[in-house]
């Protein structure tokens, strides 16, 4: 099973930086399901990011993905106040799902 | 629009059991596989269950192999999720989500239905 590791854990910016999170994978994963999503509390989740770079339905072009093989990357381009969330990584492989544990993004 | 609704959480002691529902509308379930995901308190988001399309095929995360049950009514477009065996760990926000199929990704998902595990 690949393992996620997130970093950094939480972040604190002002709006309108430019933000880079972190997704490791522990071996080589396929970047076809390499996933990211945004959590805010109380909210349900929401996808950002799938197949590594390509942005889902609806979200800001200011969001974007990349990475292949084991490092992977979401970066805002812009922090909007709207931004400051739990973001997360996932990964699906075989008959499993697994999930990194997530870079709080906060605002400085 | 396309949504899907959880409910049937609740407070259920250790041992105990709970069936937990998600309503699907603005879309038809049968041609897609559906999962559940939970959140417990101050943690990251976790899978759960996946049902395929059809029903015919079914997968549990290790921590719940054996005592959730994962089951879908095409016909009435909604997706159970029976919980037996209640621990106090399973305590979460249980979240019903949509397969985005060809990516292993889940969207849409639900609010969410909280599930309590306590004397």
């Amino acid at each position: 099973e690949i393992v996620l590791t997130q970093f950094p854990g939480t972040l604190s910016l002002p709006p309108g930086e430019r933000v880079t999170l972190s997704c490791r994978a522990s071996q080589i994963a396929n970047s076809i399901f390499l996933n990211w999503y945004q959590h805010k509390p109380g909210q349900a989740p929401r996808l950002l990011v799938y197949g590594a770079s390509s942005r889902a339905t609806g979200i800001p072009d200011r969001f974007s993905g990349s990475g292949s093989g084991t490092d992977f990357t979401l970066t805002i381009s812009r922090l909007e106040p709207e931004d400051f969330a739990v973001y997360y990584c996932q990964h699906h492989s075989g008959s499993t799902y697994t999930f990194g544990q997530g870079t709080k993004l906060e605002i400085k | 629009q396309v949504q899907v609704v959880e409910s049937g959480g609740g407070v259920v002691q250790p041992g105990g059991s709970l069936r937990l529902s998600c309503a699907a509308s603005g879309f038809t379930i049968s041609t897609y596989g559906m999962h559940w995901l939970r959140q417990a308190p101050g943690k990251g988001l976790e899978w759960v269950a996946h049902v395929r399309y059809d029903g015919s095929e079914k997968w549990y995360a290790d921590s719940v192999k054996g005592r959730f049950i994962i089951s879908r009514d095409n016909l009435k477009n909604k997706l159970d999720l029976q919980v037996n065996s209640l621990r106090p760990e399973d305590t979460a926000v249980y979240y019903c989500a949509k397969d985005f199929h060809g990516y292993g990704a889940f969207d849409p998902w639900g609010q969410g239905t909280v599930v309590t595990v306590s004397s």
